[in-house]
């Protein structure tokens, strides 16, 4: 059973600073990793995309993945109140894009004004 | 680009009907199309995945005769729910990929209720 773990949180984050958002997983074998932000009644909404390890950056997002630590990590820099949501991360298995994902329950962010 | 659209956005049934929803991928052909569902408070969980022309295959849990999918197209999956009782109720959402990325797609999902 694959199984992606995630701090509900909620996590409160003054507004302009840093949130930082982690992730462990447990099936070595994934290959494809990524961040969805989800508001309230909503779908998900593609955030990041990491497939090896080191960092990604794109804009005020920075994914993070450590394969042998089975980790994954989002920074949220210079954070708005519109950033406020939950962050799903989501594992692929190994068969690439033919892999349905599987999900952690989400982080709760809260930025405050 | 990469828009999948969901229709109906929501849905009441009464308890024993059947309901259809439709995944359009708008901008691309699919090569692949998932199907989600999420309940209140908790995470998405895959329930099924269609390839066009080929049957679906289920995740362990998942009543394939209940959740009726069919992938006529590469734009199109329909998710039928058959039978619907109040325990179906919830949100249900496709995604697709393009095929070129791992990337998935998600539609703007299809809120259940089933009296």
């Amino acid at each position: 059973q694959k199984e992606v773990e995630q701090n509900s949180g909620p996590l409160s984050v003054p507004e302009g600073a840093i949130a930082s958002l982690n992730c462990t997983y447990s099936d070595r074998v994934s290959q494809s990793f990524f961040w969805y932000r989800q508001y309230s009644g909503k779908s998900p909404e593609l955030i990041m995309s990491i497939y090896s390890n080191g960092d990604k950056e794109d804009g005020r997002f920075t994914a993070q993945l450590n394969k042998a630590s089975q980790y994954v990590s989002l920074l949220i820099r210079d954070s708005q109140p519109s950033d406020s949501a939950t962050y799903l991360c989501a594992v692929g298995g190994s068969g690439g894009g033919a892999d349905g994902l599987t999900f952690g329950k989400g982080t709760h962010l809260i930025i405050q004004p | 680009g990469a828009v999948v659209s969901q229709h109906p956005s929501w849905v009441i049934c009464k308890s024993g009907t059947s309901v259809k929803i439709e995944c359009r991928s708008l901008d691309f052909q699919a090569t692949t199309m998932f199907w989600y569902r999420q309940f209140p408070k908790q995470s998405l969980m895959l329930m099924a995945t269609s390839n066009e022309g080929s049957k679906a295959t289920y995740e362990q849990g998942v009543e394939k005769d209940k959740f009726l999918i069919n992938h006529a197209s590469l734009t199109l999956s329909t998710l039928t729910v058959t039978s619907a009782h109040p325990e179906d109720s919830s949100f249900y959402i496709c995604s697709a990929t393009t095929g070129s990325s791992y990337e998935q797609y998600f539609g703007p999902g299809t809120r259940l209720t089933v009296t």
